[in-house]
């Protein structure tokens, strides 16, 4: 199975600041035919399901605020919140869809500082 | 609108069944492959199972492969997962999702499974 570690496990920002999570996978997530990224990172809030952010690493999904912004290829990957906003405390997974089992990341929780 | 509705949790014995439902709306059903994924209390996400679009393929994780079956009636626009021989780690909210180009982009808001004595 394809191991999925984020760093930190839990991150404090000041509001208007930038907030960086990262995600490592223990193989390239790197599909050579498409040369596209098989990874996805989601927002979830107390109490909600999870919400798709960022699918191919870096696509935004539907309806996500340009503040986020994901990079990274192969194994190494970053979600970007440029301006932090009081609505974005939640915690977040990157998710590889390469191979299944599709696993998370263990989630990094974001908090106001 | 695009909307995933999970249901079918309860409270079970260990080893008894519980099958979980997920009814679509708002989009062509037969297009999408549809997931399952989990979250036990207070832990993170954990993807269970896929179907293929037009119930072709399914995959599981290991810890469920040959007590979990997902199915799909493209013809109702529902998808299930069929849970056997059911154990204490399988309690868990059990969230129903739309496949979008890999990621998951719908989901439902989850049905309580809890596998006690």
């Amino acid at each position: 199975d394809i191991v999925m570690t984020q760093s930190p496990d839990s991150l404090a920002v000041s509001l208007g600041e930038r907030a960086t999570i990262n995600c490592k996978s223990s193989q390239t997530l790197l599909y050579s035919s498409s040369n596209q990224n098989y990874l996805a990172w989601y927002q979830q809030k107390p109490g909600q399901p999870p919400k798709l952010l960022l699918y191919w690493a870096s696509t935004r999904a539907s309806g996500v605020p340009d503040r986020f912004s994901g990079s990274g290829s192969g194994r190494e990957f970053t979600l970007t919140i440029s301006t932090l906003q009081a609505e974005d405390v939640a915690v977040y997974y990157c998710q590889q869809y390469y191979d299944t089992p599709y696993t998370f990341g263990q989630g990094t929780k974001l908090e106001i500082k | 609108q695009v909307q995933v509705v999970d249901s079918g949790g309860g409270v079970v014995q260990p080893g008894r069944s519980l099958r979980l439902s997920c009814a679509a709306s708002g989009f062509t059903f037969s297009g999408h492959s549809m997931h399952w994924v989990r979250q036990a209390p207070g832990k993170g996400l954990e993807w269970v199972s896929v179907i293929w679009y037009d119930g072709s393929k399914k995959y599981y994780v290991d810890s469920v492969k040959g007590r979990f079956t997902i199915s799909r009636d493209n013809s109702q626009n529902i998808m299930y997962l069929e849970m056997n021989n059911l154990r204490v780690e399988d309690t868990a909210v059990y969230y129903c999702a739309r496949g979008y180009l890999g990621g998951m982009d719908a989901w439902g808001q989850g049905t309580t499974v809890i596998v006690s004595s």
